[in-house]
């Protein structure tokens, strides 16, 4: 079952703060976040794993809360370079690999 | 970044043709996996080799056809391609450790066009 992110979209003015959600209508044992510039390769943001934890990656933070089976993407005193593609993924199905299944992303535009 | 590489950049090919994407990751993983991302549609996951051995073939059509031949190495042997495979198709490696843990690194892509 594909996560479901929302918004689909946001712009932001330079500064300004965002919440990304990422919900699942499974379990979820855990949550990866990534980021995606237009023509690039999706790069690594965090893992959040059961337990509730919050993590932090400079002014990006997320949470998971899996009594909700959802996790939230915080971006704090955005910046020009916080624009892409947020894409979480969540793993699915057996196997002792991480199989992920991702959401349909959300475009994040910050301007100044 | 340069862990993962993917090569060609850009392909361009005919239904009839037959050709090939490598994929090489030079952090030392275990697994390595396929994506394909098309416009307006989430990452699919569409295989999975964990030590050269293919554990996952999500529903692929035959037309598209994997190859490990060592841990470092990924190929996606393409032929009689049609329209709707143009697509990015991304390769990505990970560690190989606790399912579900396991922080997947992405190549660039290569960007394949059908016509």
């Amino acid at each position: 079952q594909q996560p479901v992110q929302s918004p689909q979209a946001v712009i932001l003015r330079e500064g300004e703060d965002a919440v990304i959600n990422c919900s699942s209508s499974k379990a979820l044992y855990s949550v990866h976040w990534y980021r995606q510039k237009h023509g690039e390769a999706p790069v690594f943001l965090m893992i959040l794993l059961k337990g509730g934890e919050q993590k932090g990656h400079d002014k990006i933070s997320a949470s998971f809360n899996e009594k909700k089976q959802q996790s939230s993407l915080y971006l704090t005193a955005s910046q020009l370079s916080y624009s892409g593609t947020y894409f979480c993924g969540t793993p699915f199905g057996p196997g002792g690999y991480n199989k992920l299944i991702f959401g349909a992303g959300t475009r994040l535009a910050v301007h100044p | 970044e340069t862990g993962v590489t993917q090569t060609p950049r850009h392909l361009v090919m005919g239904m009839t043709n037959k050709k090939s994407l490598k994929c090489e990751q030079h952090l030392g993983h275990n697994a390595m996996y396929w994506y394909k991302q098309s416009a307006k549609k989430p990452l699919e996951l569409m295989f999975v080799y964990s030590l050269e051995e293919r554990v996952e073939n999500n529903s692929v059509p035959s037309r598209f056809s994997p190859e490990c031949p060592n841990s470092s190495h990924l190929f996606l042997h393409l032929h009689t391609l049609q329209p709707e495979d143009s697509a990015l198709y991304l390769c990505a490696s990970s560690q190989g450790a606790l399912a579900g843990q396991d922080t997947q690194y992405f190549g660039p892509g290569t960007r394949l066009t059908v016509l």
